[in-house]
């Protein structure tokens, strides 16, 4: 699976757009974009998902380069509890074996502020 | 649907003593994964069942962990001898089984948080 590169941190105030980027140059022409969060002390949440085209589900909007090489996680009005770290996750179709091969990285905490 | 649940949610431990957690995945998922999760870092694979079978073992599951499914629903973690080292959030994951129609989405437990004295 590509590697992805997020920066560490994000701050965001309440209420306005919050744009996480995510870089994967060497992502391969079947692999997807996945993005999930962690909020302090719980499991990984799935958000969404991409291959090519931008995408759009309750939680957030996923904006992927027409040269895929980079990607944007758009949560349209922070709040609060949006405060977490987010991973951003390059990997391959749908199947069990893709799923192990995740390399989760860091990800990116963003803090969203009052 | 109550998700994935993971018992204990804390566990302390005294260094060489043995630890057990369990994972209850969702109902209709046949595919459950252990991962670890140390502080700071992104979740690390452990290992991956398909109904009772254990298909894949990480390197990081050393002889002192093991892990089964012996009915294809819940599944258990044990931990021999800890040690310090070994002090982490275990997170379990569970997914749907095949690819059509599926996100592909991995569906975790709150974990189990583990701390060796």
């Amino acid at each position: 699976d590509a590697k992805t590169t997020q920066p560490p941190s994000m701050d965001c105030a309440e209420g306005r757009a919050a744009n996480l980027p995510c870089n994967h140059s060497t992502i391969s022409g079947n692999e997807y974009v996945y993005w999930y969060r962690q909020i302090h002390s719980q499991g990984p949440q799935y958000i969404i998902h991409g291959l090519k085209n931008n995408e759009t589900n309750e939680m957030a909007s996923l904006i992927i380069t027409e040269d895929r090489k980079s990607s944007t996680l758009i949560l349209p009005h922070a709040t609060l509890r949006d405060t977490a770290v987010y991973y951003c996750i390059v990997r391959g179709p749908f199947n069990a074996g893709n799923n192990r091969k995740l390399i989760w990285g860091l990800g990116t905490s963003l803090a969203v502020n009052p | 649907d109550t998700g994935v649940s993971q018992d204990p949610r804390h566990k302390i431990t005294k260094r060489g003593q043995n630890v057990t957690f369990r994972c209850d995945p969702i109902s209709e998922h046949n595919r459950l994964y252990w991962y670890r999760q140390t502080l700071g870092q992104g979740p690390e694979f452990l290992t991956y069942f398909q109904n009772e079978a254990q298909l894949e073992k990480s390197r990081l599951l050393s002889d002192r962990f093991s892990a089964e499914r012996p009915k294809g629903s819940f599944s258990t973690l044990e931990i021999q001898r800890t040690e310090q080292g070994d002090s982490a959030m275990y997170l379990c994951a569970s997914s749907l089984p095949g690819a059509i129609m599926n996100t592909g989405e991995l569906f975790f437990g709150e974990g189990s948080r583990l701390t060796v004295l």
